[in-house]
């Protein structure tokens, strides 16, 4: 069963770079069926995707964040990080790592695809001085 | 991007009660419609994708519909492992987009 993991540090100086890794266990990230996703919530607010990679390195990031986002991919290591540079207090939130299936080219069902499973359980990262 | 508005913003049921939920896109979405269930410190679960279609292993009393710009999750018989929050996400153009959540309590 596949299962991800968020790591990082849970507390992120303004100005400075939130660094985080997802681990990917009992599956292999280096797949051409799926990407790998970032998702953040602010408390009491809903989920904002940040961004994808593939296992080629290729990404899509959210056009609100794109000028601060990076996301990476290490196959080697079954792993996929995010950087989001310039942090304020607006991207405190829970940070959760997904993988996110490709439409499959001939699929039954027209609409199925891009959906986000499984889920990382979320880390808080609070930006605070 | 497109806006996801879900309703109720949560809600007070009790085992056995059918439950629905509705979601609404700012614009056409045709199906490209998936909902997910979240129980506190866990992680999201999956269990509904292209508006309509079962997940492998969701029980059957979960189902969906609607198409275009207005859908529904219906529990047609909660049980105590279904109070949770549920929300929709619009899988029709990025940057993909998610409903704010209800909660069934």
């Amino acid at each position: 069963q596949l299962q991800l993991q968020e790591s990082g540090p849970g507390r992120v100086k303004p100005s400075e770079t939130l660094s985080l890794t997802c681990s990917v266990s009992g599956g292999s990230i280096d797949s051409r069926d799926y990407y790998w996703d970032w998702i953040r919530q602010p408390p009491g607010k809903g989920l904002e995707w940040i961004g994808s990679v593939y296992y080629s390195g290729n990404t899509y990031y959210n056009p609100s964040l794109r000028s601060r986002v990076s996301i990476t991919i290490e196959t080697s290591k079954n792993q996929f990080s995010l950087k989001l540079n310039s942090v304020t207090a607006a991207d405190t939130a829970v940070y959760s790592c997904a993988r996110r299936r490709l439409p499959a080219p001939k699929r039954v069902v027209v609409a199925a695809g891009n959906w986000f499973d499984p889920w990382g359980r979320g880390t808080l990262v609070i930006v605070s001085s | 991007d497109i806006q996801m508005t879900q309703s109720p913003s949560s809600l007070s049921a009790s085992v056995g009660d059918r439950v629905t939920i509705t979601c609404r896109a700012s614009q056409h979405i045709d199906s490209y419609l998936n909902w997910y269930q979240q129980k506190p410190g866990k992680a999201p679960e999956f269990l509904i994708y292209a508006a309509t279609s079962l997940q492998s292993g969701v029980p059957s009393r979960f189902s969906g519909s609607g198409s275009g710009t207005d859908f529904t999750l219906t529990i047609s018989s909660l049980q105590p492992e279904d109070f949770a929050t549920y929300f929709c996400q619009q899988s029709y153009s990025m940057p993909w987009t998610f409903g704010q959540g209800t909660k069934v309590e």
